[in-house]
């Protein structure tokens, strides 16, 4: 089945700093969403991109569609404290009734005030 | 406009009991999705359902586990005769009715304790 391999594993930043996640996939996907968990809650989902070189903003947030559709990468620009929590790539091939997301392991952010 | 709304949000079973969860889906949301999440590990995708259909169960062990979303109430996950393994966080997703990729929107969780 599809894989994600999703780097680094954890990152520990100071407040103010910017960040960058990223996710590559063995096998193609048509969509690309970037989620955050915090603690005891469920999955947010931060942004989403569709086409293969999108590059899409939300707010302090960007995130990239990779060209080859294979791999997405998430920027965070001047962190804050509740930029704390594990974000996670997913990757989804929609078409027929299958609309599964497959997701990485997660990168796990702290935040140094 | 209530999100996904799951329940319980702890769950405490003894092996060999049987658990329910329960799922319901944003308010026009007609898909509903069922994923499982082991500690310090991603989700895994588990089942799909649309009103009274399963669509895709390929990640739903074969023996123990059902789904189903009724035509009125919410979709539920049961879990017959628990074992430790089925210890893990057990999310619902729902998306609106769409004809292309759509966006998954999740509830907070039911969290399964086997004992």
């Amino acid at each position: 089945g599809q894989q994600l391999n999703q780097s680094p594993q954890s990152m520990f930043i100071q407040e103010g700093e910017d960040v960058s996640m990223n996710c590559t996939s063995s096998s193609i996907f048509n969509t690309w969403l970037w989620y955050k968990q915090d603690p005891g809650e469920g999955p947010v989902l931060l942004i989403a991109l569709y086409k293969a070189g999108e590059l899409t903003s939300n707010g302090r947030l960007t995130a990239q569609f990779g060209i080859t559709r294979k791999d997405s990468f998430l920027n965070i620009s001047a962190s804050i404290p509740s930029d704390v929590g594990i974000y996670f790539c997913a990757g989804q091939n929609s078409g027929g009734s299958n609309y599964k997301l497959t997701f990485g392991k997660g990168t796990l952010l702290t935040v140094n005030p | 406009n209530a999100g996904v709304m799951q329940n319980p949000r702890h769950l405490v079973r003894r092996r060999g009991q049987e658990a329910r969860l329960r799922c319901s889906p944003m308010k026009g949301h007609s898909h509903v999705y069922w994923y499982r999440q082991l500690p310090e590990e991603g989700l895994k995708f588990m089942v799909y359902l649309q009103k009274e259909n399963i669509i895709d169960e390929s990640g739903m062990p074969k023996e123990r586990f059902s789904a189903e979303f009724p035509k009125e109430g919410p979709s539920i996950l049961r879990i017959q005769q628990v074992v430790r393994g089925d210890s893990a966080a057990y999310f619902c997703a729902s998306s609106p009715l769409a004809g292309g990729p759509n966006e998954q929107f999740f509830g907070p969780g039911t969290r399964l304790t086997v004992l």
